[in-house]
């Protein structure tokens, strides 16, 4: 079966720009997460998605985040106005809430997002 | 405030020898504790993780232990294999509403395996 795919791969936006990421996860996953990875740091948080809700959104940095699921599965990350502090990797996992409290999470290969 | 702490930016091992790399949390509400290993420009993948009602969980040559007392764990790969150069993060996860494991992370161990 298919992995978690996330596209674009890369993505090159002026600073102001509204850029979208997606995100399609492993099927049958109703949990699907965000996590952004900035240069030498580890994956921060950003937003949780249980089915078509943002469970959590706490992660989300400010107001120009936003991201939406409305079918319960594919998922697009939205930034407006960009800055060049949004330069990162956007990742985006999923994983089953079938199993008890720690369902793995399936990681795509990563939006590269820079803000020039 | 790092929540996940991996001390160690880089390690270096021999083909063959053992690698131990370690992780320190400081939140004890965590209760499930992942390795994942990174290659340059994939996403993370998964390794092996464990239950913090365990303290030993073994998958091949990956074995990760937990010292819940101390706040600690460490991934041992034996015998490491030059493929298994990456970076290895340490993520430990609690339990939150509505089924929300959301991962809080190290910054990762560069592990370097050579011939």
């Amino acid at each position: 079966g298919a992995g978690v795919s996330q596209t674009p791969s890369n993505k090159v936006t002026e600073k102001g720009k509204y850029v979208e990421l997606r995100c399609d996860p492993i099927s049958g996953h109703t949990a699907l997460y965000w996590y952004r990875q900035s240069l030498g740091q580890g994956p921060e948080f950003l937003i949780y998605f249980q089915g078509t809700g943002a469970a959590d959104d706490s992660g989300l940095p400010n107001d120009r985040f936003f991201a939406v699921r409305p079918e319960g599965s594919v998922s697009t990350l939205k930034i407006q106005r960009t800055e060049r502090g949004d330069s990162a990797v956007y990742l985006c996992a999923s994983s089953s809430t079938s199993g008890g409290g720690e369902n793995t999470q399936y990681f795509g290969p990563g939006t590269r997002l820079t803000v020039l | 405030d790092q929540q996940v702490k991996q001390n160690s930016p880089s390690l270096s091992v021999q083909e063959g020898r053992i690698s131990i790399l370690n992780c320190d949390y400081t939140n004890s509400m965590f209760d499930y504790f992942l390795w994942y290993k990174k290659y340059p420009a994939e996403g993370p993948t998964f390794l092996i993780s464990i239950s913090s009602i365990k303290d030993k969980n073994e998958d091949g040559r990956f074995t990760v232990f937990l010292n819940k007392s101390a706040k600690h764990l460490s991934l041992h790969i034996v015998p490491s294999q030059p493929g298994d150069s990456a970076v290895y993060f340490c993520a430990a996860s609690r339990s939150y509403a509505g089924n929300n494991r959301k991962l809080i992370w190290g910054l990762g161990t560069s592990l370097a395996v050579n011939p």
